[in-house]
């Protein structure tokens, strides 16, 4: 199975900060790569798809780039809601997360 | 708007079943493929199983294959995860999510609330 590995596993951040998560798939995934947010209690919400789609109603600030087998989320301005945990998710073959990141006020 | 209700989680103890049930409504059920998500306490998301839109084809993560069994009434617009020989590692936030294209595309645009299973003797 490809396996997807996020970096950092915890990312402390400020309001207006411009920040950058980025997974790397164990092999070639193309642009086959989703990314969620998910806040504590709630159900993950797609935020990109097809590594670049923004999800109908994401905020603009929401940006994902790559191919193959290194992809980025970054988020442009920091915005209070976006404190959360993100993962990464490949949809090429049998279906795998990234282990998570955390990300925290500074 | 689109929603996803879980329902059938509890307390089971280590070898016992489950069934779980996911009744959608707001969308044209028949028309997308559905999987189903966990998540174990403090720990990660974790691809369980998919099922096609006819319900023909399905999918299973390893942890899972020949204990779990996914399956789909259209005319109910509700999809099923049938869990036995259940273990303490299946203990998890279980989520039914849609798929965003229809057929397989393997991403998910809505999500249930999760409904929870403690395996636990």
């Amino acid at each position: 199975d490809i396996q997807m590995t996020q970096s950092p596993s915890t990312l402390s951040a400020s309001v207006g900060d411009r920040v950058t998560i980025t997974c790397r798939a164990s092999q070639s995934i193309s642009i086959w790569l989703a990314w969620y947010q998910q806040k504590p209690g709630k159900a993950p919400k797609l935020l990109i798809y097809k590594a670049s789609n923004l999800e109908s109603g994401v905020p603009s600030r929401f940006s994902g780039s790559g191919s193959g087998t290194e992809f980025t989320l970054t988020i442009s301005s920091l915005q209070p809601e976006d404190f959360a945990t993100y993962y990464c998710q490949q949809h090429l073959g049998p279906l795998v997360f990234g282990q998570g990141t955390r990300l925290e006020i500074k | 708007e689109v929603q996803l209700l879980e329902s059938g989680g509890g307390l089971v103890q280590p070898g016992g079943s489950l069934r779980l049930s996911c009744a959608a409504s707001g969308f044209t059920f028949d028309t997308y493929a559905m999987t189903w998500v966990r998540q174990a306490p403090g720990e990660g998301l974790e691809w369980v199983s998919s099922i096609s839109i006819s319900g023909d084809n399905t999918f299973y993560a390893d942890s899972v294959k020949g204990r779990f069994t996914i399956s789909r009434d259209n005319s109910k617009s509700t999809l099923y995860l049938q869990m036995n020989s259940l273990r303490a590692e299946d203990t998890a936030v279980y989520y039914c999510a849609k798929d965003k294209e229809g057929v397989r595309a393997d991403y998910f645009d809505s999500w249930g609330q999760g409904t929870l299973v403690i395996v636990s003797s």
